[in-house]
This record gives structure tokens, C-alpha cells and sequence, in this order.
């Protein structure tokens, strides 16, 4: 398996709290996103990264924030958490050297917002 | 925009018999097709790629995927089912923009019968 780790693996909050949640791998690989899973949606990007520093935007990323100071690292905050912002978060990572290469997942953060 | 549909919520099989999950892909350009499942409280796992080639990829775990360019389709399939197949399979296509991130459908759970 692929060198992943996300944590928390669960975690409850309230609304308008702040939450992170922390990507960590252990392959040096270059690419890392974010997605979230609902029922009846599959999996939808957040976010993504191409390098240390280097983030930009998915398909759902409105009151999603990240940063990756490091490679190894890529986290995902919530600023003010909401109750449509409860799911299963997984991160993925991808080598580089050709684009075609699959993503390997972590095993999800569930997050619920109360 | 690429993107893939999975028409079928739950397929149910009894044990033994040949499989297929449905996949349907629309896309511009050439195609970049994959399969993950997932099990209970588990991230995905990669089970196959189509990126060209032969047009029958064999994967992980005895699955197969048959790729079909005039009906636009890339199923699933195993020729003997087991109980331990049952889980939740994700066909997804990747994304030309966005650090080649992938789309998925929605997912189909595959139950299999003793």
C-alpha cells in the first residue's frame, strides 16, 4: 500500500469552528488532492497540489482552504465549519513522470459538523 | 468537461457467476479510464487503467474492463464472482486540467450472494 496517512480518521465538531485536517505521505511524490465523498456523488476534488507551495482550486472548493510547507505534507481547513461540509474526506497522492499513473488514496478522514 | 456515468446503483450477483458494472464515458479527446473499489471504512483501491492499447485490460483481483470506443463504455468485469467482491466500485476518467485529477461516477455496490 501506498504510504498515506490521513488524520484525524474521525472527528465531530459544531458549526463555525475551525478544522483541519492533515495528508501525510511517505512516497516524495509531487501531486496531492484533496476529494470529498457524499452518497450519490462519488468523490469531487477540493483542492489539489503540484508542489511545495503549489495549490489550486477543484470543482468544490468554496470554504476549503489549503497549504504543503513541505512535500510530504498537505492540509485541508475548514475556516468556519459548516453542516453541508459534513463528509468523507480523502487525500490522494501521484507520482510524477507520466500523467497516466493512478492515484492512491488514504483511508479517509469522516468528519461530521453538528 | 470529461466525465463518466455509472447508470446502475447496486448490481447483486450470486456467487460463481460472471460480473459487470457499467461505465460510460464522454470525453474530448482520447480517454484516460480507471476502476477503484472500496471497501467499508476504506479508502479506494486502483483495480485497472485503460489509456490505449488493447482494448481488454486486465487488472487486479481477476477483474477485467473491456474498453469500447463506438459505444463509448469501459465495464467492469470478473468471470466468477466471489463474496468478497462485494463493495463499492468507483469508474473514473481523468481530467485533462487540474493536475490531471480525476472524475468520478457515482459509484456502484456490487453484492455478491453465497
Amino acid at each position: 500500500d501506498a504510504g498515506i496517512t490521513q488524520s484525524p480518521r474521525h472527528k465531530v465538531t459544531e458549526t463555525g469552528t475551525p478544522v483541519t485536517l492533515r495528508c501525510h505521505q511517505t512516497e516524495n511524490h509531487r501531486y496531492m488532492y484533496w476529494y470529498r465523498q457524499d452518497p450519490g456523488h462519488g468523490l469531487r476534488l477540493i483542492h489539489y497540489s503540484y508542489g511545495v507551495k503549489d495549490t489550486d482550486k477543484g470543482e468544490v472548493s468554496d470554504g476549503y482552504s489549503v497549504s504543503r510547507s513541505k512535500t510530504e505534507d498537505f492540509l485541508l481547513t475548514l475556516e468556519s465549519a459548516t453542516s453541508s461540509q459534513t463528509s468523507v474526506y480523502f487525500c490522494a497522492i501521484r507520482g510524477s513522470g507520466t500523467e497516466n499513473q493512478p492515484q492512491h488514496f488514504g483511508d479517509g478522514t469522516r468528519l461530521s459538523i453538528l | 468537461a470529461q466525465s463518466v456515468a455509472q447508470p446502475e446503483d447496486q448490481v447483486n450477483v450470486a456467487e460463481g457467476n460472471p460480473l459487470t458494472v457499467k461505465c460510460t464515458y464522454s470525453v474530448s479527446g482520447n480517454p484516460y479510464l480507471f476502476w477503484y473499489v472500496q471497501y467499508p471504512n476504506r479508502g479506494l483501491q486502483f483495480l485497472l487503467k485503460y489509456i490505449t492499447g488493447d482494448n481488454l485490460v486486465k487488472g487486479s483481483y481477476g477483474f477485467e474492463a473491456e474498453f469500447n470506443k463506438s459505444q463509448t463504455s469501459f465495464h467492469l468485469k470478473k468471470p466468477s464472482a466471489l463474496v468478497s467482491d462485494s463493495a463499492l466500485y468507483f469508474c473514473a476518467v481523468r481530467d485533462g486540467n487540474s493536475g490531471y485529477a480525476l472524475n468520478f461516477g457515482k459509484g456502484t455496490s456490487l453484492l455478491v450472494t453465497p
